[in-house]
C-alpha cells in the first residue's frame, strides 16, 4: 500500500551496530504498529502507538525501541543489533472506528540481515 | 487469550481447482477474524474480515470464508485457483481490550498453484 512507506527496504548490518527503520504514512491514521515476520511464526507485534504521546510495548519488545516523531512517522530502532533480529519488519497503521473493525494497513516491509 | 492455528504450512493446487486454507482460532469471546494475503516481496493486503455480521464473508479476488463458531474455524476458500493466487495467507484474530485492538497472526499458509 503506497500510503504506508518504509525505509530502507533492505539493510545488511553487523552485530552491535545501531539501526533505525523508518515508517511514514499519508493515511492520516492515529495508530501505528511495528511487527517482525519470521518463517512459520506469522507476524509478531514489537511496539504500537495510538497517538503521538502514546507508546506501548508489544509481545517482543526486548532489544527494540521506538519513536513517534509525528502522527505520520514511527521509527523502530535496534540499539545493538544481534543476528536473531534478522527478519522482515512491517509497519502498519489503523483507524480505530468501531470496536473490532480495526483494519490494519501494512507497508511493504524492510528486510534486515544482521551478520 | 486469543490464538490462531493455520493447519497447513503449505498447500499446492492445480490451476482451476478449488482452494481450501484452514484456520482454527481460540478466543475468550466473540472474535473478529481476518484473512490477509502477502504476495512475494509485497506487504500484507486484507482479503476479507468477519465482524459478527453474516457468517459467510466474501472478499476480494473471489475468496470467501465461513465463520463456524461450533467448530471455532474460519477456513478460506476459492472455487477455482488462478496462478496469481500463489502467495502466503495469514489468518488473524483481533483481540480487543481497553487499550485497543491487537492482531494475533497464524503462522501462515503458503499457497502454490501449478499450471
Amino acid at each position: 500500500d503506497a500510503d504506508v512507506t518504509q525505509t530502507p527496504r533492505n539493510r545488511i548490518t553487523k552485530t552491535g551496530k545501531r539501526i533505525m527503520l523508518e515508517c511514514s504514512q499519508t493515511k492520516g491514521h492515529d495508530r501505528m504498529y511495528w511487527y517482525r515476520q519470521d518463517p512459520g511464526l506469522g507476524l509478531r507485534l514489537i511496539y504500537y502507538s495510538f497517538d503521538v504521546k502514546d507508546i506501548n510495548k508489544g509481545e517482543i519488545s526486548d532489544g527494540y525501541s521506538v519513536s513517534r516523531q509525528a502522527q505520520a512517522k514511527f521509527s523502530l530502532s535496534l540499539e545493538s543489533a544481534i543476528p536473531n533480529q534478522t527478519a522482515l519488519y512491517f509497519c502498519a497503521t489503523s483507524d480505530p472506528r468501531g470496536w473490532s473493525t480495526d483494519t490494519q494497513y501494512f507497508g511493504p516491509g524492510t528486510r534486515l540481515t544482521v551478520l | 487469550a486469543q490464538s490462531v492455528t493455520q493447519l497447513d504450512s503449505h498447500v499446492s493446487v492445480s490451476e482451476g481447482t478449488p482452494v481450501l486454507l484452514r484456520c482454527n482460532y481460540s478466543s475468550s469471546y466473540s472474535p473478529s477474524l481476518f484473512w490477509y494475503v502477502q504476495h512475494p516481496n509485497k506487504g500484507l493486503q486484507l482479503l476479507l474480515k468477519y465482524t459478527s455480521a453474516a457468517t459467510l464473508v466474501k472478499g476480494i479476488n473471489g475468496f470467501e470464508a465461513e465463520f463456524k463458531k461450533s467448530e471455532t474455524s474460519f477456513h478460506l476458500t476459492k472455487p477455482s485457483a488462478h496462478m496469481s493466487d500463489a502467495a502466503e495467507y495469514f489468518c488473524v484474530v483481533i483481540r480487543g481490550n481497553n487499550a485497543g485492538n491487537m492482531l494475533t497472526f497464524g503462522g501462515g499458509t503458503r499457497l502454490m498453484v501449478k499450471p
